[in-house]
């Protein structure tokens, strides 16, 4: 299996700063294939990048994503209050898809 | 809008199987991968598996031995069939549409409100 590990842990900002998250893969990872989410306490998770760079629908542009290989980041630019939850990249390019273990953004 | 909602018991005796369905609404299921994933404190998000429309199936080689997957266009939904569950199967369990024709693969793009399983006597 491809094990997904994101760094740091927990990550401890205020509004307006900015978050660099980090999953590091096991193996290579085809960038079309690694996508990255949000989560709230009590919801889904929600998809926000798709092919390593991409935003999905309705995600603002203070969101981004890059990278290749093993090495991926997720970048929020300006934190805002809604911003504060755990973010998980996620790997479908090798079965069985894997998830990380998620980097939790919260309020400092 | 394209909404996923899963439905089953919310307790489960060690040992019993599992059955929970997803009726999915504001999409055709005639297309597109439909997956599960369940989320529990100690082991994060873990894929289940997914059924495509056509019926084929994948699993996580993990679970294979006690999943199973299945869909119903007529009625559009789909199912997950677990069976000798015990206290690790005790998660929160999604269920999700996974995006994929080719190279062309935005992900889990829409996913259910999810459903709370606990395993205990």
């Amino acid at each position: 299996d491809i094990v997904l590990t994101q760094s740091p842990g927990t990550l401890s900002l205020s509004p307006g700063e900015s978050a660099t998250l980090s999953c590091r893969a096991s193996q290579s990872v085809s960038s079309s294939f690694l996508a990255w989410y949000q989560q709230k306490p009590g919801q889904a998770p929600r998809l926000l990048i798709y092919g390593a760079s991409a935003r999905a629908t309705g995600i603002p542009d203070r969101f981004s994503g890059r990278g290749s290989g093993t090495d991926f980041t997720l970048n929020i630019t300006g934190l805002d209050p809604e911003d504060f939850a755990v973010y998980y990249c996620h790997q479908f390019g090798r079965s069985p898809q894997t998830f990380g273990q998620g980097t939790k953004v919260e309020l400092k | 809008q394209v909404q996923l909602q899963e439905s089953g018991p919310g307790l489960v005796r060690p040992s019993e199987p599992l059955s929970l369905s997803c009726t999915v609404s504001g999409a055709s299921i005639s297309s597109h991968y439909w997956s599960w994933i369940r989320q529990s404190p100690g082991k994060g998000l873990e894929w289940i598996g997914y059924v495509y429309y056509s019926g084929s199936t994948r699993y996580n080689p993990s679970l294979e031995n006690r999943v199973s997957i299945s869909i119903d266009k007529s009625k559009t939904q789909f199912f997950l069939n677990m069976r000798a569950l015990t206290a690790a199967d005790t998660a929160v369990y999604y269920c999700a549409r996974w995006l994929c024709a080719g190279i062309n693969c935005p992900g889990l793009d829409v996913w259910g409100q999810g459903t709370t399983v606990s395993v205990s006597s």
